[in-house]
């Protein structure tokens, strides 16, 4: 069965440190992949999607990055974390026309 | 570009009312259309999926419909219960973006 991995589940940080938050899917192969934030009081945006290993396509600009070093693996990434970066991060995955969502990471940063 | 809308943004009942949430899109061409349930710092628990060939699909006490015409969905709960309290999100599936709407916090009564 499909399994999705996300990981910290919770994570402090200070401004201007950096960030790297991890996604992983097991029990599927070539998955389209997304990254998602929820902001406080807000909805889900859509931040990253990757149809392919090193294919990255992101939605709004802003103060971070992503990667697809290998085919079940998704990376979120800041250099230098600000304080509108707060929120639930979500990795999800979709293959075919369902799509599957990971247990998230809540990011706080003071 | 696609936009989900959700109304009301928050609603309470008291227990053992049923209820209508509601979800618009602005584009038709999707290929289906997910209900999710968020609990307060939780991930997203997937509720019903519709199949764009599809009209509604039923869960228990929830039944979901959609009409892609109009461009609209109906989360229906019937007998609502205290632990129905969360927030539930709408998204739409179309190419390779899933498109969220910013939900409807819903309060059950006791």
């Amino acid at each position: 069965s499909q399994t999705i991995h996300q990981w910290p589940a919770t994570l402090v940080q200070p401004v201007g440190s950096p960030l790297s938050l991890e996604c992983t899917v097991e029990g599927t192969s070539n998955p389209n992949l997304y990254w998602y934030r929820q902001a406080a009081g807000r909805g889900l945006q859509l931040l990253f999607y990757s149809v392919g290993i090193g294919q990255i396509s992101s939605e709004v600009p802003q103060n971070l990055s992503a990667s697809r070093p290998q085919d079940r693996q998704f990376i979120l990434s800041s250099k230098k974390l600000l304080l509108s970066d707060s929120g639930f991060y979500l990795c999800a995955w979709r293959t075919g026309r369902t799509q599957y969502f990971g247990p998230g990471t809540r990011l706080l940063v003071l | 570009k696609q936009e989900v809308t959700q109304i009301p943004a928050a609603l309470s009942v008291p227990e053992g009312e049923n209820l209508v949430l509601n979800c618009s899109f602005t584009d038709s061409a999707i290929y289906n259309l997910q209900w999710f349930r968020q609990d307060p710092g939780k991930g997203l628990t997937s509720l019903l999926l519709i199949q764009s060939s599809q009209r509604e699909q039923t869960s228990g006490r929830l039944n979901a419909s959609l009409d892609k015409s109009s461009g609209r969905s109906t989360l229906y709960i019937a007998a609502s219960q205290p632990g129905d309290s969360a927030t539930y999100l709408c998204a739409v599936n179309r190419d390779d973006k899933i498109i969220f709407g910013k939900g409807t916090r819903l309060h059950i009564l006791p």
